[in-house]
């Protein structure tokens, strides 16, 4: 079974420039997740959909940051403009979002991003 | 406002004895919980879970106990090998929606 794909893997751009990531999460699940990993810290979530509507977005930014998941598959994360605080791994996860008390995430390796 | 806490940022253990990760909430509505683990350059993989229905769920080298009343979980890891040196990070979830994690604990387990 395919994992979560991320890519890219790496990204360096410079402030005020803007950045997507692109997540296709496991084939059948229904949830897919975007966590935000600043170095030091744990995975924050920034946005999580249930097939392709918000479920919750209450910690995005959302003055920069856009998500959007068409057709329920796959995901982008935009961030325009990009500010040196957003340097970190963005994560994506998926999960079947079916029964409550045996929900997993599967994550993929993340993008690691660099702001100058 | 951090509802899931991890207070050891590391932790260091010999080889053949038992590692113990902690982990502690606030947030009551939380039942159930999860913990990953995480190797450089690579996403967090799924370890054990356990939902307040219960108070220890066992995996082979992995147990993870629940104290409700402290709001607190930890895990076992018994025997400790070389291989298990990664980040941990316990998540918390209210019905398996919407996970918080904590900051995470480096275990690094010395041959």
């Amino acid at each position: 079974e395919a994992g979560v794909a991320q890519s890219p893997r790496y990204k360096i751009i410079e402030k005020r420039q803007s950045v997507a990531f692109w997540c296709n999460p496991i084939s059948g699940h229904a949830t897919l997740y975007w966590y935000q990993q600043i170095l030091g810290q744990g995975p924050k979530l920034l946005i999580q959909f249930q097939n392709n509507g918000v479920v919750d977005d209450s910690q995005l930014p959302k003055d920069r940051f856009s998500a959007e998941r068409l057709k329920g598959v796959d995901s982008t994360l935009k961030i325009q403009p990009a500010k040196l605080e957003d340097s970190a791994v963005y994560l994506c996860a998926s999960s079947l979002g079916q029964t409550k008390w045996s929900e997993k995430l599967f994550f993929g390796s993340g993008t690691q991003l660099s702001v100058l | 406002d951090q509802q899931v806490k991890q207070n050891s940022p590391s932790l260091s253990v010999q080889e053949g004895r038992i590692s113990i990760l902690n982990c502690d909430y606030t947030n009551s509505m939380f039942d159930y919980f999860l913990w990953y683990k995480k190797y450089p350059a690579e996403g967090p993989t799924f370890l054990i879970s356990i939902s307040s229905i219960k108070d220890k769920n066992e995996d082979g080298r992995f147990t993870v106990f629940l104290n409700k009343s402290a709001k607190h979980l930890s895990l076992h890891i018994v025997p400790s090998q070389p291989g298990d040196s990664a980040v941990y990070f316990c998540a918390a979830s209210v019905s398996g929606n919407q996970f918080y994690f904590g900051t995470g604990t480096s275990l690094t387990v010395i041959p």
